[in-house]
């Protein structure tokens, strides 16, 4: 069964570092998505990618986040400089049309500034 | 902001009886409505949605019921299984911008063996 693959599962970085998260999305898949979820907090979206564009994205996706598809199956996410306040587990998700919701989901990339 | 609230953070039931879990939302311009399960180490899984045209969708022992006048839907599983403790997130989508989803905070439910 297909899956959304993310790397690594556990980040651990200082803060003020830069630090990528990597994402296989499932591959006829055109909608991409980062979510995150602070430890305790609801799932929170940050941003939405179609069309090697953003198509969407949140207040939290400020300018410290950056998404890429560099290679066309890769699709990450780039902090630029980590808070404390960046710790979360951060989900990536794609769909395979546009309209459809139903994102699925990778296991999570846990984020850990220190 | 909290456009998707689950007022109970915990749900307990024995085997083989109904799991209610509920959602209320704020933003009557959500469209489309959403559940996902949670296993912990694991991403969100999709479980069952609803359009706002329709009032129920069933899909085997998961029924999602929707009262738009009361800006709340609910999720029930029946009959319910071990397998099924989990933490449920309701989620929602505006119809504006399509593909952002507004998550609630999740239940977290037990099922008794």
């Amino acid at each position: 069964e297909p899956e959304v693959t993310q790397t690594p599962s556990h980040q651990v970085t200082q803060m003020g570092q830069e630090v990528i998260l990597r994402c296989v999305p499932i591959s006829n898949h055109l909608y991409f998505y980062w979510y995150r979820q602070i430890l305790g907090q609801k799932v929170e979206f940050l941003v939405s990618f179609y069309n090697n564009e953003i198509s969407e994205k949140s207040e939290i996706f400020d300018d410290q986040f950056s998404v890429e598809r560099p290679d066309g199956s890769n699709f990450t996410l780039k902090i630029r400089s980590t808070k404390l306040e960046d710790s979360a587990m951060y989900f990536c998700a794609s769909s395979e049309r546009v309209g459809v919701t139903e994102a699925f989901f990778g296991q999570g990339t846990r984020l850990t500034v220190v | 902001d909290q456009q998707v609230k689950q007022n109970s953070p915990s749900l307990s039931v024995q085997e083989g009886r109904i799991s209610i879990l509920n959602c209320d939302y704020t933003n009557s311009m959500f469209d489309y409505f959403l559940w996902y399960k949670k296993y912990p180490a694991e991403g969100p899984t999709f479980l069952i949605s609803i359009s706002s045209i329709k009032d129920k969708n069933e899909d085997g022992r998961f029924t999602v019921f929707l009262n738009k006048s009361a800006k709340h839907l609910s999720l029930h599983i029946v009959p319910s299984q071990p397998g099924d403790s989990a933490v449920y997130f309701c989620a929602a989508r505006g119809s504006g911008g399509y593909q952002k989803v507004t998550f609630g905070t999740g239940t977290k439910l037990q099922v008794i063996p």
